[in-house]
């Protein structure tokens, strides 16, 4: 079973400045077969970025996803105000799982 | 436009079994490019597989969980639905339903979700 683990655990930055997420898996995976979630206090996960860097619709250039093997980043280029959300990875595994990361909270400093 | 809207009861009793429907609407169940799964998410906690259902019937479960899920889909409803039994306090969450993509060679995400709905487990 792969295990992703998101980092940091909590990232506290200003309005405008950048954001890096980490998401790491426990194993080598196809970049096809990893997603980016937001999601607020109070709502169901909103889906960003699929396939390691495809924008899902809607979602502003500001968000970007990347990566490969075992190491995926999610950059916020510049924080809005409506940024500040938890994010968390996903991956579609072997035997038809789907495995969530722990989550990074983005909080305003 | 696909949504999809969880039902159930709210409070379900230690040991007894929690049973939730979820039901599409603006689109069918018989896609072949979706499976049917449901989500949850304890309070204060991040989120948890529990399990798919394909329309043909076909169930994938999380192996944590396995020993007690049931899933099940009604194509004629356009519903699919979620039996977990032996159920503790552990098993209070919000609970959503999705539809879970999956159509080569990107696409494997959850591209849907239920607005969720909340179980707590006590007597």
């Amino acid at each position: 079973e792969i295990v992703l683990t998101q980092s940091p655990g909590t990232l506290s930055l200003s309005p405008g400045e950048r954001a890096t997420l980490s998401c790491r898996a426990s194993q080598r995976i196809g970049s096809d077969y990893l997603a980016w979630y937001q999601q607020k206090a109070g709502q169901a996960p909103r889906l960003l970025i699929y396939s390691t860097s495809r924008r899902a619709t809607g979602v502003p250039e500001r968000f970007s996803g990347s990566g490969s093997g075992t190491g995926f980043t999610l950059t916020v280029s510049r924080l809005e105000p409506e940024d500040f959300a938890v994010y968390y990875c996903q991956l579609y595994g072997a035997s038809l799982t789907w495995t969530f990361g722990q989550g990074t909270r983005v909080e305003i400093k | 436009q696909l949504q999809l809207q969880e039902s159930g009861p709210g409070l379900v009793k230690p040991s007894e079994t929690l049973s939730l429907t979820c039901t599409v609407s603006g689109g069918s169940i018989s896609s072949n490019s979706h499976y049917w799964g449901w989500i949850r998410q304890p309070p204060e906690k991040g989120l948890e597989w529990i399990g798919s259902v394909y329309y043909s019937g076909s169930t994938y479960y999380n192996p944590s969980l396995k020993s007690r899920i049931t899933m099940s889909v009604d194509t004629s409803k356009n519903q699919f639905s979620l039996k977990l039994n032996s159920v503790t306090a552990a098993d209070t969450a919000v609970y959503y339903c999705a539809s879970l993509k999956v159509e080569p060679p990107y696409y494997y995400h959850v591209d849907v979700w239920g607005k969720g709905t909340a179980v707590t487990v006590s007597s």
